[in-house]
C-alpha cells in the first residue's frame, strides 16, 4: 500500500487531455514539493516534473503539475502513442523523514 | 553527459549481504545529494536510502533500516549501499540516482542510472 494514491490506470485517445491525480497528506504534499516520473516500457524512470510545476529542460509543455492542498495532478495535452508509459509521483513525507511515492499509474493511449 | 552506473548486484540467499556500487560521471559528485531507488519485478518505486553531499545527514526506508547502510566516497566519485540480512522482498532493481543540488531531503532524482538487479532466493 503506497503512501501517496494513484489510480492504477489512465487512458485517452490522441490528441486528447488526459490528467493523472496523486492524493497524500498534511505530512506530505500538503507542505512538501511533488515530483512527477515518467518510466517508459524497459526503461529506467525520468524526471518529469520538477517541484510541482516546473518542466525540466527537454519535457515538452504538454506535461504540465498543479498541486492544491493534499492532492497533486500530472496533466498532459495533446496525448500522443509515445505517452504511453508509467507514471509516479513523489514527495517528502514530514512524519515518516522519508521520501514516499505513489503506486503508479499506467496510461494507455488508446 | 551525466552517467550513474551500478555494479555489485546477484544472487544470493535469504540472510547474505550484498555491497553495490555507483560510478558517477559527467558532474560535481561533491555537490550533489545521492539516493538509491528500487523497483520490485513488475511494481511501483520504492525509495531506499539517501545522502547528503557531505555525508552528514542519511535516511532510509523503514523496510531497509537497521539492515542497509548507504554510504560514499567524493574522491572516487562513488555511491555505495551496504545490504545485509537480506529478504525475499528485497529482490529489486536497484537504481543510483543523482539528487539535489544542497538538500537531500527531497524527492527530486534528476538523473538515473540504468540499475543492478538484486534477487535474494533460497
Amino acid at each position: 500500500q503506497s503512501v501517496l494514491t494513484q489510480p492504477p490506470s489512465a487512458s485517452g485517445t490522441p490528441g486528447q487531455r488526459v490528467t493523472i491525480s496523486c492524493s497524500g497528506s498534511r505530512s506530505n504534499i500538503g507542505i512538501n514539493l511533488v515530483y512527477w516520473y515518467q518510466q517508459l516500457p524497459g526503461t529506467a524512470p525520468k524526471l518529469l516534473i520538477s517541484r510541482t510545476d516546473q518542466r525540466p529542460s527537454g519535457v515538452p509543455d504538454r506535461f504540465s503539475g498543479s498541486k492544491s492542498g493534499t492532492s497533486a495532478s500530472l496533466a498532459i495535452s495533446g496525448l500522443r502513442s509515445g505517452d504511453e508509459a508509467d507514471y509516479f509521483c513523489a514527495s517528502w513525507d514530514d512524519r515518516l523523514s522519508a521520501v514516499v511515492f505513489g503506486g503508479g499509474t499506467k496510461l494507455t493511449v488508446l | 553527459e551525466i552517467q550513474l552506473v551500478e555494479s555489485g548486484g546477484g544472487s544470493v540467499q535469504p540472510g547474505r549481504s550484498l555491497r553495490l556500487s555507483c560510478t558517477a560521471s559527467g558532474f560535481t559528485f561533491d555537490d550533489y545529494a545521492m539516493h538509491w531507488v528500487r523497483q520490485a519485478p513488475g511494481r511501483g518505486l520504492e525509495w531506499v536510502s539517501g545522502i547528503s553531499w557531505s555525508s552528514s545527514a542519511v535516511g532510509y526506508a523503514d523496510s531497509v533500516k537497521g539492515r542497509f547502510t548507504i554510504s560514499r566516497d567524493n574522491a572516487r566519485n562513488s555511491l555505495f549501499l551496504q545490504m545485509n540480512s537480506l529478504r525475499h522482498e528485497d529482490t529489486a532493481l536497484y537504481y543510483c540516482t543523482k539528487g539535489e543540488l544542497g538538500p537531500w531531503n527531497r524527492a527530486f532524482f534528476e538523473s538515473w542510472g540504468q540499475g543492478t538487479q538484486v534477487t535474494v532466493s533460497s
